[in-house]
């Protein structure tokens, strides 16, 4: 059982440079988010899924954009890339059920991403 | 949106000692979370506690709901407990769209 994986681990992009950040899991759960941390400060919500085939947005969606490929992956795009966007990216899953009560949120080891 | 506070920012603490973190949210939720993330960055679930208490091992926490607050209590401290503790609390979509307090960074001396 590997929980969360994130690839990569670490990248360094180029401004106007895109690329995808993948989020894969294996415990079967049906919702699964997207985050960004920056230094010295909380987490930051920029897409979730609540179930395979559906999205939406967060707090902070503006230059992003997210495909829920099937239920386990959960993939980040950026389409041009700022130095706004350095951070370092969390993917989480959780399932939650309806009016009851909610699983918590896993979290994978996280992607640095630098934008020069 | 919702607005997430959390104090104190900072907290030093020898090891052995007692502490309380504190939670404070401006609109009713469904869904309220702990978090730590380790010195090392990685986010470990403490509790799911949208209101009521409860207690694992040396931590504990509780969330009184109709005053819009959480507290985290961890008892006899240890180094390992270093880190920054995290409180999130959503609303939509059964309180999945969740919104991140600024978190406590406690650090735990030997």
């Amino acid at each position: 059982n590997a929980g969360v994986t994130q690839t990569p681990k670490f990248q360094v992009l180029k401004t106007g440079q895109s690329m995808t950040l993948q989020c894969a899991q294996d415990m079967n759960h049906n919702s699964m988010y997207w985050y960004r941390q920056d230094p010295g400060m909380g987490l930051r919500l920029i897409y979730y899924s609540a179930s395979e085939g559906t999205t939406d947005k967060g707090e902070v969606p503006n230059g992003y954009n997210v495909s829920r490929l099937n239920k386990r992956e959960f993939s980040l795009r950026l389409e041009s890339a700022a130095p706004s966007q350095t951070s370092v990216y969390f993917c989480a899953s959780s399932d939650p059920v309806t009016g009851l009560t909610t699983d918590p949120q896993y979290f994978g080891p996280g992607t640095r991403l630098l934008v020069l | 949106g919702i607005q997430v506070e959390q104090s104190p920012p900072d907290l030093i603490l020898q090891e052995g000692a007692n502490s309380t973190l504190r939670c404070n949210f401006s609109d009713s939720v469904n869904n309220l979370q702990w978090f730590h993330q380790n010195p090392w960055g990685q986010l470990i679930n403490l509790f799911y506690i949208p209101s009521g208490t409860k207690q694992n091992g040396r931590l504990s926490a509780t969330t009184v709901a109709t005053e819009r607050y959480s507290l985290l209590y961890i008892s006899s401290s240890q180094t390992t407990d270093s880190g920054v503790y995290f409180c999130a609390v959503g609303r939509d979509n059964y309180g999945q769209n969740f919104v991140f307090g600024p978190g406590t960074r406690l650090s735990v001396l030997p």
